[in-house]
């Protein structure tokens, strides 16, 4: 079945820590893949988004992503976290057999001022 | 970016009665608009797919009975919950995407429904 998993439901960093989020789909052919982040009171936003070409996607906020085919992983990074970056991150898959975008259950980030 | 706008973004509401929440693109063209229920520390789940002038698609185990979508022009989808019980309490998002942006949504503010 298509699906995507997020490993992480809650991740606390302090201020200026690296982080990974990890994201995961099944297989199911060629895909879209988005990340969305949700900020406390406000509604979904795109963080970036991958279509096709350099498998590193830089997005907002100093947000990039990495998809690796092999591994059917499409994880999230930022080299330094800040307070704001406090909310909650969903991983997304379209896949091109389907109109639907799938989304994950969501990592909660948490970070220490 | 392009916008979507939901409407209401809260609603208190008596069990047995029914309640429409509106979605609205603002300045583009919705081909099609995409339902989603969350709840508190869950992920969107995925109620149904409406295309302009043609019925909502639901995914399994959404009553469309209860839960009437309808998407009569381009820049408009409601979610109309009927005879709204308790355990109908929840966030309501709407989605949207068009033609001019393939592959890519665009999301409404939600709508937070209490059934009393």
């Amino acid at each position: 079945a298509q699906s995507v998993s997020q490993h992480n439901h809650h991740v606390i960093l302090s201020e200026a820590a690296s982080l990974e989020l990890g994201c995961n789909y099944s297989y199911g052919g060629t895909v879209n893949l988005f990340w969305y982040v949700q900020y406390p009171g406000q509604h979904l936003q795109l963080l970036l988004k991958y279509f096709s070409g350099d498998p590193l996607v830089k997005g907002i906020k100093g947000f990039e992503a990495e998809f690796i085919k092999s591994k059917f992983s499409f994880n999230l990074r930022k080299p330094s976290v800040q307070w704001s970056d406090t909310a909650e991150y969903f991983c997304a898959v379209k896949y091109s057999s389907a109109s639907k975008i799938i989304f994950g259950s969501g990592t909660r980030l948490s970070i220490r001022p | 970016g392009a916008v979507v706008s939901q409407h209401p973004s809260w609603v208190i509401c008596k069990s047995g009665t029914s309640v429409k929440i509106e979605c609205r693109s603002l300045d583009f063209q919705a081909t099609t608009m995409f339902w989603y229920r969350q709840f508190p520390k869950q992920s969107l789940m995925l109620m149904a797919t409406s295309n302009e002038g043609s019925k909502a698609t639901y995914e399994q185990g959404v009553e469309k009975d209860k839960f009437l979508i309808n998407h009569a022009s381009l820049t408009l989808s409601t979610l109309t919950v009927t005879s709204a019980h308790p355990e109908d309490s929840s966030f309501y998002i709407c989605s949207a995407k068009g033609a001019s942006l393939p592959g890519e949504l665009f999301f409404g503010e939600g709508s937070r429904l209490t059934v009393l």
